[in-house]
């Protein structure tokens, strides 16, 4: 059975912290690993990975995968409020299905 | 706004009923996706259907089924209804090509009395 699991589940910080988010994973057939964040209402994507050692960059969110070692990991730097989500790691694997894991819920305080 | 559109927003029902959930998908997109979210399951992969036709399947209940129409419009129809299905139900789409992004619907929220 395909497996997907987040790190840490849940995490509080002050803002302009610098933020590791991680998830692992064991699925037969994999496509590519996508992230998306969750603010209590539809999961909006952020970045897809395909290869290794290649890393997406959007402002302040980077993402890399290692497809050796079966893991990405998400950093946020210099977190702002807007940031707080619940931040979802999801496998893509033949059949184009998504394996979500549980999410990592992501709390920044002022 | 992601262009994947879903009705209802929400809807209340009562055990042992019947209920639709309808999802467009964006333009162009073939693929259309179902979730399910709940509070102790996170999301589930349910079904996918790609320009008419199911392509993949996940955990989807029997009393569930769903179907996607020539327009590409997607039904999930969920029959005998139990309190636990009460749940979020996401549609997503696709170009449907491989490792193509997924885009998410607001959700129907479905809350079984």
């Amino acid at each position: 059975e395909d497996k997907v699991v987040q790190s840490p589940l849940s995490l509080v910080v002050h803002e302009g912290d610098t933020v590791t988010l991680n998830c692992s994973y064991e699925v037969t057939n994999f496509r590519s690993l996508l992230w998306y964040k969750q603010e209590k209402k539809a999961p909006t994507f952020l970045f897809m990975l395909t290869s290794s050692g290649i890393e997406k960059k959007s402002g302040r969110l980077s993402s890399i995968l290692d497809k050796k070692e079966l893991f990405s990991i998400l950093n946020i730097t210099a977190t702002q409020t807007g940031d707080s989500a619940v931040y979802l790691c999801a496998v893509e694997t033949s059949g184009s299905r998504l394996t979500f894991g549980e999410g990592t819920q992501l709390t920044v305080n002022p | 706004d992601s262009g994947v559109t879903q009705t209802p927003k929400h809807l209340i029902t009562a055990t042992g009923q019947r209920v639709t959930l309808r999802c467009s998908p964006r333009s162009g997109d073939l693929s259309v996706y179902w979730y399910q979210q709940s509070l102790d399951q996170g999301l589930q992969f349910l079904i996918q259907y790609y320009n008419g036709e199911e392509r993949a399947k996940g955990n989807i209940l029997e009393r569930f089924s769903a179907q996607q129409f020539p327009d590409l419009h997607s039904e999930l129809n969920l029959s005998s209804l139990e309190l636990g299905d009460s749940a979020l139900y996401f549609c997503a789409s696709s170009g449907g090509t491989i490792a193509d992004t997924q885009y998410f619907g607001p959700g129907t929220r479905l809350t079984v009395l």
